[in-house]
């Protein structure tokens, strides 16, 4: 499959603090990358959705000013969670859409004290 | 979530024994994706179906659209196969976003 860096692996921040994370698609062009969190109980939640020289589109209960999104090309995506809060807690997955199919990286668990 | 009823949440199977993990839609999916959540959190891209079966070794996986369910076989199971198995499907008419599962925890035991 194709292969999604996604760095830090874990991070903790103070409450209210905030933390960037950043996702690199090697060796392929993404046609889109979408960002969801984990939750401890395992579900999933779609944060946003982003395709290159497109509006991101956030899902209901995220907003662009809590999670600023960044995708300047077809291999690069970031994220930010502004002042981060005990229920921000979790795993932030970016997946790389590339053939239909969707990869992810490991994954940024974050702790927040 | 709602839409992904995803069963069972739990499957416990002996070396080189085999099951079935299953995925029914509430609504018109359009492609399902099934991935594997290893111990580390890194999700797996196993399979992506429009329609029918594919097989890639020991894993099988069909999605039926009309009859809304997509299934996951697991044949001579081993030990690296323990983890979280989730279904995820992309509405009809929706491009890009996927509605996950809730997982089933697999755990191959010698």
């Amino acid at each position: 499959g194709a292969l999604v860096y996604q760095y830090p692996r874990r991070t903790i921040c103070k409450s209210g603090t905030s933390m960037r994370m950043e996702c690199q698609a090697v060796g392929f062009q993404a046609t889109s990358v979408a960002w969801y969190r984990q939750s401890p109980q395992k579900t999933f939640e779609l944060i946003a959705l982003s395709t290159v020289n497109s509006a991101i589109k956030y899902e209901q209960n995220f907003t662009q000013e809590k999670f600023p999104i960044s995708h300047p090309n077809l291999s690069f995506s970031s994220m930010t969670v502004l002042n981060a809060y005990l229920e921000d807690r979790g795993l932030y997955l970016c997946g790389a859409r590339y053939n239909e199919r969707l990869f992810f990286g490991h994954g940024t668990k974050l702790s927040v004290l | 979530g709602d839409q992904v009823e995803q069963s069972p949440s739990a499957l416990s199977l002996h070396e080189g024994t085999g099951s079935a993990l299953r995925c029914n839609f509430t609504t018109t999916m359009r492609a399902v994706q099934w991935f594997q959540q290893n111990s580390r959190g890194s999700l797996i891209n196993l399979f992506y179906l429009a329609s029918g079966t594919k097989e890639n070794g020991r894993l099988k996986s069909t999605f039926n659209s009309k009859e809304s369910y997509s299934t996951l076989h697991i044949r001579d199971a081993q030990l690296e196969d323990s983890g979280t198995y989730f279904c995820a499907a992309e509405l009809a008419g929706n491009t890009g976003k996927l509605i996950f599962g809730l997982g089933t925890t697999l755990q191959v035991q010698p």
